[in-house]
């Protein structure tokens, strides 16, 4: 079975500071997808980033990094010098190779950026 | 605006009405879903359609009734609705051979049931 774990539900920052977004996933497939999104307020998730299962390489955009570590099943994200517009949930999915195109996501982290 | 469009934003309803969710996209994907997101519970895929086929109902009761009548627009008819079915509910599409770009998914229906 398909499981993807945000052990984080609630993170409270201050402006300026970094914070790390954890995601461990369960999967038996060898050929995987591993996305993360974002949920304003307003209520649709944005897409950030998508990582298939043989690319480890770490990934930076912006403020925004991303961990991705095969041998923990680990797929963290860290925000460095947090803002106030970055406050929302964040979801990591998980996707099988072939078959059904359906995402298996994580409860979710609520991050709250405060002034 | 993400190209997916759900009507309405907020729909209040008793136990006894019909209603019906709209998406609508105006990406040219072939894949379109529906998945319930209520409070802290993970996402939960209900429909999945390819090119306007039902591919996937994950034991959704029948209350929920999906519709896909082009490639375009994507129902979700309701009927004797509980409680619990209180939510939102999102659209999402996507295009399988271009999904660097993941799925893309609309603001939601919130949805309450009294």
């Amino acid at each position: 079975a398909q499981k993807v774990t945000q052990a984080q539900t609630e993170i409270s920052v201050v402006e300026k500071e970094d914070v790390t977004l954890d995601c461990v996933y369960e999967t038996r497939d060898t050929t995987y997808y591993l996305f993360w999104y974002k949920q304003p307020p307003s209520g649709e998730l944005v897409f950030l980033i998508r990582r298939n299962s043989f690319d480890e390489q770490n990934e930076i955009s912006g403020r925004y990094s991303w961990n991705f570590q095969k041998s923990t099943s680990s797929f963290n994200f860290t925000i460095t010098a947090s803002q106030v517009v970055d406050s929302a949930v964040y979801f990591c999915a998980l996707r099988m190779e072939g078959g059904s195109e359906k995402l298996v996501f994580g409860k979710g982290t609520k991050l709250t950026v405060n002034p | 605006e993400t190209g997916v469009t759900q009507t309405p934003r907020h729909l209040v309803m008793g136990m006894t009405n019909k209603k019906s969710l709209k998406c609508e996209q105006h990406l040219g994907h072939n894949a379109m879903y529906w998945y319930k997101q209520s409070a802290k519970k993970p996402l939960e895929l209900m429909f999945v359609y390819n090119f306007k086929e039902q591919t996937e109902n994950n034991s959704v009761p029948s209350r929920f009734s999906p519709e896909c009548p082009n490639s375009s627009h994507l129902f979700l008819h309701l009927h004797t609705l509980q409680p619990e079915d209180s939510a939102l509910y999102l659209c999402a599409t996507s295009q399988p051979d271009r999904e660097i770009y993941g799925y893309t998914f609309g603001s939601g229906t919130r949805l309450t049931v009294v």
